[in-house]
Formats: structure tokens, C-alpha cells, sequence
């Protein structure tokens, strides 16, 4: 069974850009939710979606934004990109719907931003 | 607020010794907690859960304590082996459909050959 999978792995864009990130979920996992890591913070909650609809949401600007597809794939993007943007972020899917789901994480996309 | 805390950056074992790693909650309303096993350039391993209606789950040489009372959680290892050598964090979560997830700072542990 695949794990959670992101693409891409690596990038580097230049601050004023911005950036899509994809994510596709286990089989069967509904919920799809997004963290940041960084060496200062940690890991930081993003937001989660489950049947195409954010559910949940973390303390991020609104440059940063997130989709849900009917497949259950995933994407965020994170516009006007600034130099703080650079960290790893990471998908995490989980069967959602009920509670207590252990979430399972991806490798994540390291995002540089120059 | 850090509402999850792991107070040890690292901590370093004996191979074949026991590990254990601490993990600290304010909020009341945690009633799951995750532990990842993480290496550099990875994304979290999850390796054992539980939920508060327990005080204890063991998964192989991985056992989890929980003390709701002093909202208070430790991981085992039990034996340490080289290849636990990884960053571990401890994550917290409510339930009522709500799959976010609150995580420690982490704690580097080194296993010593």
C-alpha cells in the first residue's frame, strides 16, 4: 500500500513568487491535513481538509491556502512568497471521519525561497 | 503558548539500555497522543499512539505511559538499538473529528554503539 506521497520534493523560488505543493493521500484516507516545519518553530498546523472542505485551521496568513480534490489529493499554495516561507512542509492523511485516526506523513517538499 | 512540551533537546543511551523520553501537556482537552520517530530530511514515522482511556500501550520494544492527572506522557524503549538514533516528537490531538495535531519540540536521542 503507498504512503503518503508529495511532489515536488525539493524547490526553490524567489521571494514574491508563489508555490503549489501536492499531496496524495493513502488509499482510502479522507483527510489530508498540512504542517510546516521549520528550525525556530517546529512543526506547526496548517489546516486540514476531509471531503473537499477545510475543517481546520492553523495560525498562518492568508497567503497560505489549501484544496481538496474529490479524489481526496491535495494542494496548498502559499502566494507572495517571503523569505520566511522557506521550511519543509509536510502532508499528512489520515481516514478522517471519526476520531483518534492515526496520521501518517509524507515525505515533504523542501521549499527554499531566495 | 507551547501547549505540548518535550524539556529534553537530547539524550543520549547506551545500546541495549532502556530509553525513555518525556513529553509534557497543558491543554485538558488532548485525549490522543502520537509519538514520530523522525530522521533529517524525512517526514515522521509514526511509531505508537494512545488514547486517554489508557494509561499504557506497548508495540514491540515501544511502550507508551500516560498520566492524565499530571498531563504527562513517556515513551520506552526497551532494548535501544543504533538505529533508534532519530529525533522523536510527541504530538497531541482532540477528538471530535478533528484530526489536527499539536506537536513538542522534539528530543534528539543518540544511541550509543
Amino acid at each position: 500500500k503507498a504512503g503518503v506521497t508529495q511532489t515536488p520534493r525539493y524547490l526553490i523560488k524567489t521571494r514574491g513568487q508563489q508555490v503549489t505543493l501536492s499531496c496524495s493521500p493513502i488509499s482510502g484516507h479522507r483527510s489530508v491535513s498540512w504542517y510546516q516545519q521549520t528550525p525556530g518553530q517546529g512543526l506547526q498546523f496548517l489546516f486540514e481538509y476531509f471531503s473537499e472542505t477545510q475543517r481546520n485551521k492553523g495560525n498562518f496568513p492568508g497567503r497560505f491556502s489549501g484544496r481538496q480534490f474529490s479524489n481526496s489529493r491535495s494542494e496548498m499554495n502559499v502566494s507572495t512568497l517571503e523569505l520566511g516561507d522557506s521550511a519543509l512542509y509536510l502532508c499528512a492523511s489520515s481516514l478522517g471521519g471519526d476520531s483518534g485516526n492515526t496520521i501518517y506523513f509524507g515525505e515533504g517538499s523542501w521549499l527554499t525561497v531566495v | 503558548d507551547q501547549q505540548v512540551k518535550q524539556n529534553s533537546p537530547s539524550l543520549s543511551v547506551q545500546e541495549g539500555r532502556i530509553s525513555i523520553l518525556n513529553c509534557d501537556y497543558t491543554n485538558s482537552m488532548f485525549d490522543y497522543f502520537l509519538w514520530y520517530k523522525k530522521y533529517p530530511a524525512e517526514g515522521p514515522t509514526f511509531l505508537i499512539s494512545i488514547s486517554s482511556i489508557k494509561d499504557k500501550n506497548e508495540d514491540g520494544r515501544f511502550t507508551v505511559f500516560l498520566n492524565k492527572s499530571a498531563k504527562h506522557l513517556s515513551l520506552h524503549i526497551v532494548p535501544s538499538q543504533p538505529g533508534d538514533s532519530a529525533v522523536y516528537f510527541c504530538a497531541a490531538g482532540s477528538n471530535f473529528g478533528n484530526e489536527k495535531l499539536t506537536f513538542g519540540t522534539g528530543t534528539r536521542l543518540t544511541i550509543i554503539p
